[in-house]
């Protein structure tokens, strides 16, 4: 994924519904993907990752999906909550090196 | 247990000053990440250290800035002297990474939030 600078795509959600988050990945080798969530004044948080060797990963109220022929990554959020307002990073890296290419994220708004 | 510890969280210099922003990682991880995050170019890797080395310093943007590890509970991000244009927020991320089995997960500190006016 790319920075895309002063521009953050937005997601508005209202409360209850479940929300879905996508990000394209540019690496083909990267077989290590996280997804991160940011609050205010906060440094980003772990939330869910996921290996190449799975398409699918569960969590507490979230999902990851990987599609590695198209090359995209989603996280899925059930019942999003208040709590949920933050920007959402994916971040994809080969398990070879250390190296985390982060997307440009995407902020999610929770509706009362 | 403690996460990643970063000191300070906020400064605010002059520009010209010398700033060094420290680092403690996570107990046990063997790697450490300093990442630079602004509105415009959003989170960028300055460098990073596996067992105290210096890995990668590619995204360090010119001599002004340097990076130490001395031990492997420590290290220090310096830059002198300081612009404006280095205001920013700082983050140190650490993990484990093993040789034969990869990385895992980057845990990130709560940042030091830098002015330089």
């Amino acid at each position: 994924g790319e920075s895309v600078g002063l521009h953050l795509p937005t997601l508005s959600v209202q409360e209850g519904d479940n929300s879905i988050i996508n990000c394209a990945y540019s690496n083909s080798a990267s077989d290590y993907f996280i997804w991160y969530k940011q609050e205010s004044g906060k440094g980003p948080q772990f939330i869910i990752d996921i290996r190449s060797n799975m398409d699918k990963r569960q969590g507490q109220r979230v999902t990851v999906l990987l599609n590695k022929t198209v090359k995209h990554l989603s996280l899925q959020i059930a019942a999003t909550q208040p709590g949920d307002s933050a920007v959402y990073f994916c971040a994809e890296t080969s398990t070879a090196g250390n190296k985390l290419t982060f997307g440009g994220g995407t902020r999610v708004l929770v509706k009362p | 247990d403690a996460g990643v510890i970063q000191s300070p969280r906020h400064e605010v210099t002059e520009m010209g000053q010398e700033v060094t922003l420290r680092c403690k990682p996570i107990s046990g991880h063997n790697s450490l990440f300093w990442y630079r995050q602004t509105m415009m170019r959003g989170l960028e890797l300055l460098i990073y250290f596996n067992n105290n080395v210096p890995i990668d310093d590619s995204g360090m943007p010119e001599d002004r800035f340097s990076a130490k590890m001395p031990n492997a509970s420590f290290s220090t991000l310096k830059i002198q002297p300081s612009e404006p244009r280095d205001s920013a927020v700082y983050f140190c991320a650490s993990n484990i990474f093993r040789t034969s089995g990869g990385s895992d997960t980057q845990y990130f500190g709560p940042g030091t939030r830098l002015t330089v006016l």
